[in-house]
């Protein structure tokens, strides 16, 4: 059956490592988002992509990298440069017009 | 600068009444709406959304409702139900072309007791 996928629901790191989330989605989705939500916060857009091997910042891109070889695939990287990476990241896909969320990642930098 | 508001951070309703979210946003390019329906450590799920041509649009036992004027947008459950517990979100979307950026609201936690 199709959907987002996200993994793993969690991850813990040692401060000044970089660390990859990944995303994966079989709904033949061109366009795909990474947001992280933090307590009381609503949904924060990191990056997204339009379509494969295009990509853009979103409002928080400082400290986070991405890449989109594939259309199923849109992986995150926390870099160490990220000053409060500890958050719950949401991966989504978009068909016309809603946007599909993945189950999310839980983050914890110590 | 927050484009796009809720009214309350959270409201309590008793199982079978009414629920209503209420969200305000500023910017009168955005053309299409949305709710959301989050559970904890899960991803938002889509519930209902609502384009700027219409005013309203209903689905079951939820409603929005889009006041453009008043830049007011609101959503109803009837009957509320003990599983309608979860945080609400509404997002908009700015007429920018193919872009479809969702702008979101900070979430209304929503308590159905039985």
């Amino acid at each position: 059956d199709g959907g987002i996928t996200q993994s793993p629901k969690y991850l813990f790191r040692k401060e000044g490592q970089n660390v990859t989330l990944s995303c994966e989605q079989n709904l033949n989705h061109d366009a795909m988002y990474w947001y992280r939500q933090d307590p009381g916060q609503g949904l924060r857009l990191i990056y997204y992509s339009q379509i494969v091997n295009d990509f853009q910042k979103g409002d928080i891109a400082e400290g986070y990298s991405v890449s989109r070889e594939k259309k199923e695939s849109f992986p995150l990287t926390v870099t160490s440069a990220q000053k409060n990476p500890t958050a719950f990241y949401l991966c989504a896909s978009r068909d016309t017009s809603e946007q599909y969320f993945g189950p999310g990642t839980r983050l914890t930098v110590t | 600068d927050q484009q796009v508001k809720k009214n309350s951070p959270s409201l309590s309703v008793q199982e079978g009444r009414i629920s209503i979210l209420n969200c305000d946003y500023t910017n009168s390019m955005f053309d299409y709406f949305l709710w959301y329906k989050k559970y904890p450590a899960e991803g938002p799920t889509f519930l209902i959304s609502i384009s700027s041509i219409k005013d309203k649009n209903e689905d079951g036992r939820f409603t929005v409702f889009l006041n453009k004027s008043a830049k007011h947008l609101s959503l109803h459950i009837v009957p509320s139900q003990p599983g309608d517990s979860a945080v609400y979100f509404c997002a908009a979307s700015p007429n920018a072309g193919n872009n479809r950026k969702l702008i979101w609201g900070l979430g209304t936690s929503l308590a159905v007791n039985p």
